[in-house]
């Protein structure tokens, strides 16, 4: 089966550093995205990750470990602005099929 | 050129009708997507195109009917809908099928009465 777990909402203090966590089991693994997206916006690429470790992208940061089926993403120096839903999206064995877990709402208060 | 447009932004229609939802890349995308995507929840693939084929459908009733006439260019023809069907829909396309980050427009907002 596949199934994919995130916190429902998380809240955070501008300036501060959060980490979103995301478990996952899928029929085949072939790398982890994340994505974030505004209320009422469409979502947008944040991060890939196919190997184990951590991908770093300016404030943001994405770790992947494939024995584990877990992943993270790390928000640092948050902003009002990252006020937020970040979807964990594991792709499996058929190409372009992205799984999105059910989404992260993040809350960040001044 | 780095986003994808999708058309019309907004869409009302009754279940008798017949409408069309168009999406457009020039970024040289081999991959497009529609994903539906409902109030609170994440979006849900409906089909891809791989190289302008048809490469999944999600069981997705045939009401619903895609179309890439070129690599630019995907549609959704929607024909007899029903009030379920009000989502919004959301175009996305990727350099290639497979690990590849996709790149969404900003979605049609469809109404069905």
């Amino acid at each position: 089966g596949q199934n994919i777990d995130q916190p429902t909402e998380m809240t955070a203090t501008e300036g501060a550093i959060v980490q979103i966590n995301c478990t996952y089991q899928t029929s085949g693994f072939n790398g982890l995205f994340w994505y974030q997206q505004h209320a009422g916006e469409a979502p947008t690429f944040l991060s890939y990750n196919v190997l184990d470790g951590l991908e770093e992208k300016g404030r943001f940061s994405s770790f992947l470990s494939r024995s584990k089926g877990y992943s993270y993403l790390l928000l640092k120096e948050l902003q009002m602005k990252d006020s937020a839903s970040y979807l964990c999206a594991p792709e499996g064995n058929q190409g372009g099929k992205l799984i999105f877990g059910q989404g992260t709402e993040l809350s960040v208060k001044p | 050129d780095t986003e994808v447009t999708q058309t019309p932004k907004h869409l009302v229609m009754g279940m008798t009708n017949k409408k069309s939802l168009k999406c457009e890349q020039h970024m040289g995308h081999r991959a497009m997507y529609w994903y539906k995507q409902k109030a609170k929840k994440p979006p849900e693939l409906m089909f891809v195109y791989s190289y302008e084929k048809l490469s999944i459908n999600e069981s997705v009733p045939s009401r619903f009917s895609p179309e890439c006439p070129n690599s630019s260019l995907l549609n959704l023809h929607l024909h007899a809908l029903q009030p379920e069907d009000s989502a919004l829909y959301l175009c996305a396309s990727s350099q290639t099928p497979r690990a590849s980050g996709q790149y969404f427009g900003p979605g049609t907002r469809l109404t069905v009465t």
